[in-house]
């Protein structure tokens, strides 16, 4: 069975923190993506990344980094949190290819006070 | 710029009884076409997707949707609603810039009433 998983599925932080958000992967997929889900706003793209050390910005990229060593994980950055970035974070996976389905993670919900 | 309109934010239906959803998109050649599902709590996980062929696919629980090019549509369908089917439901194709991106709707969330 395909499997995303994330470190956490809760986290509190402090404004100022530097927090890590882990996402591994077990399909071998090339493609790995980080969203941001609000309400009423939907899915939006933080960073995708297509290969090992490549990475890509996508809607959302400020305040965030990313960081992809190997290929089944991927990890978000938030360098110093900021209460604005309190959200649901989603990991996803794919194969490289048009219309590839994307496999999510269960979430984190991150509070930053 | 290319979008996915889901014109539904939040819908309730009796259970047992039909349910549709809609979507509308702006894609310039013939789209992928995907319907995500989220439980509460959950990630997404994918109902149904659309890539060539017969314009109405099946899906996992019971659920299905109709490409309709002339309309822009790809709209979900469910005969009968569950309980269990109470999520959120999110619309979405294919990026023009990357292959490998998906844009994806506002979300359309879905209450059952007894």
């Amino acid at each position: 069975d395909v499997k995303v998983t994330q470190s956490s599925r809760y986290l509190v932080k402090r404004t100022g923190e530097k927090v890590f958000l882990e996402c591994v992967q077990d399909m071998d997929h090339e493609n790995m993506f980080w969203y941001r889900q609000d309400p009423g706003l939907g899915l939006r793209l933080i960073y995708f990344s297509y290969d090992v050390k490549m990475k890509e910005k996508g809607d959302i990229p400020e305040g965030y980094s990313v960081s992809r060593e190997k290929k089944e994980r991927f990890s978000l950055i938030l360098e110093s949190a900021s209460t604005n970035q309190t959200s649901m974070y989603l990991c996803a996976s794919s194969l490289a290819r048009r219309g590839g389905t994307q496999y999510f993670g269960p979430g984190t919900r991150l509070l930053v006070l | 710029a290319q979008s996915v309109t889901q014109p539904d934010i939040h819908i309730t239906v009796s259970e047992g009884a039909s349910l549709e959803l809609r979507c509308n998109y702006s894609y310039g050649a013939t789209p992928y076409l995907f319907w995500y599902v989220q439980s509460p709590g959950q990630g997404l996980q994918l109902l149904l997707k659309y890539f060539s062929g017969d314009t109405l696919v099946q899906g996992i629980k019971g659920f299905e949707a109709e490409f309709k090019r002339s309309q822009s549509s790809f709209n979900l369908r469910k005969p009968s609603v569950h309980w269990s089917d109470a999520a959120e439901y999110f619309c979405a194709v294919p990026s023009y810039s990357s292959a490998s991106k998906i844009i994806f709707g506002s979300g359309t969330r879905l209450s059952i009433r007894p």
